[in-house]
């Protein structure tokens, strides 16, 4: 299954909504996370199952869609959420989308 | 809590082979799988493997089938990756995670191979 990612790059301030975008070739159900990466670190796990927070993630970052398409929307960014964001589909094996890098 | 902890940047010859470890603690071993996912410099995450703790089955990716062995030793707790015929596109940042068909809420620091004559 191939994840595609958009936008590749965006450009915001702090304070904006963002919305990145995740489609997916074939359906995956329920079956899709994403992630925070931040320069030198391991991924951070955000959202799974399109829309479960993970423990300790701030209610700013929500997840939504099913099927093939899906989104994560920050709704205020932080200066610590400029990071890159990689969807998952965990449906059939496992396959990540290239990444939205998000910066200032 | 629950911690990953991965063997030290290595360095390889092409041709060569590594082997990371992932050492688990923190939870029961054979609760979860291992998930094995890479990352070349500048690039995205790949899914390499997993393996199921509990049972022993693994499942590899296509590009690398044939020269990835994943194991566990459920009495140490850790799981190894071994990756063989070492190419210099193989040289990433190896990421182990706990999860077998799932997401990974826990990851491993990660563990540099560099594959360079």
């Amino acid at each position: 299954i191939v994840m595609t990612q958009s936008p590749a790059t965006l450009s915001v301030s702090p304070g904006e909504r963002v919305i990145l975008s995740c489609r997916a070739s074939q359906s995956v159900s329920v079956n899709l996370a994403w992630y925070q990466q931040k320069p030198g670190q391991a991924p951070r796990l955000l959202i799974y199952e399109v829309s479960t927070r993970a423990t300790g993630v701030p209610d700013r970052f929500s997840g939504s869609g099913s099927g093939t398409e899906f989104t994560l929307t920050i709704s205020a960014l932080q200066p610590e959420d400029f990071a890159v964001y990689f969807c998952q589909q965990y449906d059939k094996w496992l396959t990540f989308g290239g990444g939205s890098r998000v910066d200032i | 809590q629950v911690q990953l902890v991965q063997s030290r940047v290595d360095t390889k010859n092409p041709g060569a082979s590594v082997k990371v470890s992932c050492r688990a603690s923190g939870y029961t071993f054979t609760n979860y799988g291992i998930t094995w996912v890479r990352q070349a410099p500048g690039q995205g995450l790949e899914w390499m493997g997993w393996i199921s703790a509990q049972t022993g089955h693994t499942n590899y990716a296509q590009k690398v089938r044939g020269r990835i062995t994943i194991t566990t030793d459920t009495s140490t707790s850790t799981a190894y990756m071994e990756l063989r015929s070492l190419r210099s596109d193989d040289t990433a940042t190896y990421y182990c995670a706990r999860g077998y068909r799932s997401s990974s809420y826990y990851w491993g620091q990660g563990t540099l191979v560099i594959v360079s004559s």
